[in-house]
């Protein structure tokens, strides 16, 4: 079956620090990987996403990811963490055609001042 | 260029009442899509619609129905509200089926069922 997977419920860090938000999924296809950002009371936007290819994605904000197929993982980074940055992030696995993606419990970010 | 647009942003109903939530997007997609939100879960599917005429249960169904109205517009209804069904609702759209199949979220719904 599948699932999606991260481990952290909430993360702290102080703004200017370095960022990683694991995310860890089980599919039995080739995945599609996406990682959303949620601020409060708003909607999802996308931040990036991994089809095929280079499995070092950029997306917007200045953060990226590294789909990593042994590991079964797509982890999220940022180099340095802005105040605004603070929100809940939401990792997610598809696969074209299959109609639904399969969403993460999410991590919530604080970013500390 | 809105994207997707929901309505109503909030909504309290009394158990037993209904209430239809509504879901338009601009930009040609041919796939749409209703997921609930509640904490500690992340999103879940409640019913989709691959195109315009086909609607599809999703994860969790039982309680909602729903009507692709024309490639725009996807409704969701809930017939019989119940406390369980207290929840944030986004809808989203897709070009699903393509090399860009990326979902886009409207900015949701949150619904009180007392």
């Amino acid at each position: 079956a599948q699932s999606v997977t991260q481990p952290d419920i909430h993360i702290t860090v102080s703004e200017g620090a370095s960022l990683e938000l694991r995310c860890n999924y089980s599919y039995g296809a080739t995945p599609y990987l996406f990682w959303y950002v949620q601020s409060p009371g708003q909607g999802l936007q996308l931040l990036l996403k991994y089809f095929s290819g280079d499995t070092l994605v950029q997306g917007i904000k200045g953060f990226e990811a590294e789909f990593k197929r042994s590991q079964s993982s797509f982890n999220l980074r940022k180099p340095s963490v802005h105040w605004s940055d603070a929100a809940e992030y939401f990792c997610a696995v598809g696969q074209t055609g299959a109609n639904n993606l399969f969403f993460g419990t999410g991590t919530r970010l604080t970013v500390i001042p | 260029n809105a994207g997707v647009t929901q309505t109503p942003k909030f909504q309290v109903l009394k158990t037993g009442q209904s209430m239809t939530l509504q879901c338009a997007q601009d930009m040609n997609h041919n796939s749409m899509y209703w997921y609930r939100q509640d904490p500690g879960m992340g999103l879940r599917l409640i019913y989709y619609s691959a195109s315009e005429g086909t609607t599809d249960k999703g994860e969790v169904p039982n309680g909602y129905n729903v009507s692709r109205l024309n490639k725009r517009e996807f409704s969701l209804r809930l017939e019989s509200a119940a406390p369980s069904q207290t929840s944030v609702y986004f809808c989203a759209s897709s070009t699903a089926g393509t090399d860009t199949d990326t979902q886009y979220f409207g900015p949701g719904t949150r619904l009180t069922v007392l």
